[in-house]
């Protein structure tokens, strides 16, 4: 079965720091691949999103993803994080394109916690 | 075991049909949500409910209605007036975090792939 697993249940980190978050699925073919972003008080928004082409994909508030399709991964970046990037993060993978095969299967999140 | 239960997996709408999609949660979540994902792009917030007898209008209420006369239950109805209902619908429930830095925890459903005859 399709699967999303997202290691990091709870991060950890000071202001100015670097992030790395690991998302990793399972289905060999092809795939879309998202991180959602999740705020305090909020709702989901997009953070970004893999669909083709370039493997490294830029998203809002200065984060990237890259994914590598040899390790089945999308980890999620950012060279300095804020107190603003406090929130919860899930990666989610649609295996297929259309039809039948639209199904989105979210990760279990990653809540990062930044300290001033 | 604890979750949430979304049915159908795959729905089918004549022209003029309503459906309901069923939204089945026994994790005692006070807190309900629906949201339609969309090919190239992100999922975007139909309604949700924060507690029983409540629910509020997300991004793109148009075209859908919701009820939550129990805790455990929060069908949403795809109506007539939805022209564009094709797309991928998935439920989340969620808890208040005791402690922490964000308010609540999501937890997802399946998913239900309605498409249009």
């Amino acid at each position: 079965a399709q699967s999303v697993s997202q290691h990091n249940h709870h991060v950890i980190l000071s202001e100015a720091a670097s992030l790395e978050l690991g998302c990793n699925y399972s289905y060999g073919g092809t795939v879309n691949l998202f991180w959602y972003v999740q705020y305090p008080g909020q709702h989901l928004q997009l953070l970004l999103k893999y669909f083709s082409g370039d493997p490294l994909v830029k998203g809002i508030k200065g984060f990237e993803a890259e994914f590598i399709k040899s390790k089945f991964s999308f980890n999620l970046r950012k060279p300095s994080v804020q107190w603003s990037d406090t929130a919860e993060y899930f990666c989610a993978v649609r295996a297929g394109y259309g039809g039948a095969t639209n199904k989105l299967i979210f990760g279990t999140g990653t809540l990062l916690a930044v300290q001033p | 075991d604890g979750g949430i239960t979304q049915s159908p997996k795959y729905l089918f709408r004549k022209e003029g049909q309503n459906v309901t999609l069923s939204c089945e949660q026994n994790l005692n979540h006070d807190a309900m949500y629906w949201y339609r994902q969309d090919p190239g792009q992100g999922l975007r917030l139909i309604y949700y409910s924060q507690i029983v007898n409540d629910f509020q209008k997300g991004d793109i209420a148009e075209g859908y209605s919701v009820s939550r006369e129990k805790k455990e239950s929060f069908p949403l109805t795809v109506t007539s007036a939805q022209k564009n209902p094709t797309a991928f619908y998935l439920c989340a429930s969620s808890i208040p975090r005791t402690g922490g830095t964000t308010k609540e925890k999501l937890f997802f459903g399946s998913g239900t792939q309605l498409s249009v005859l």
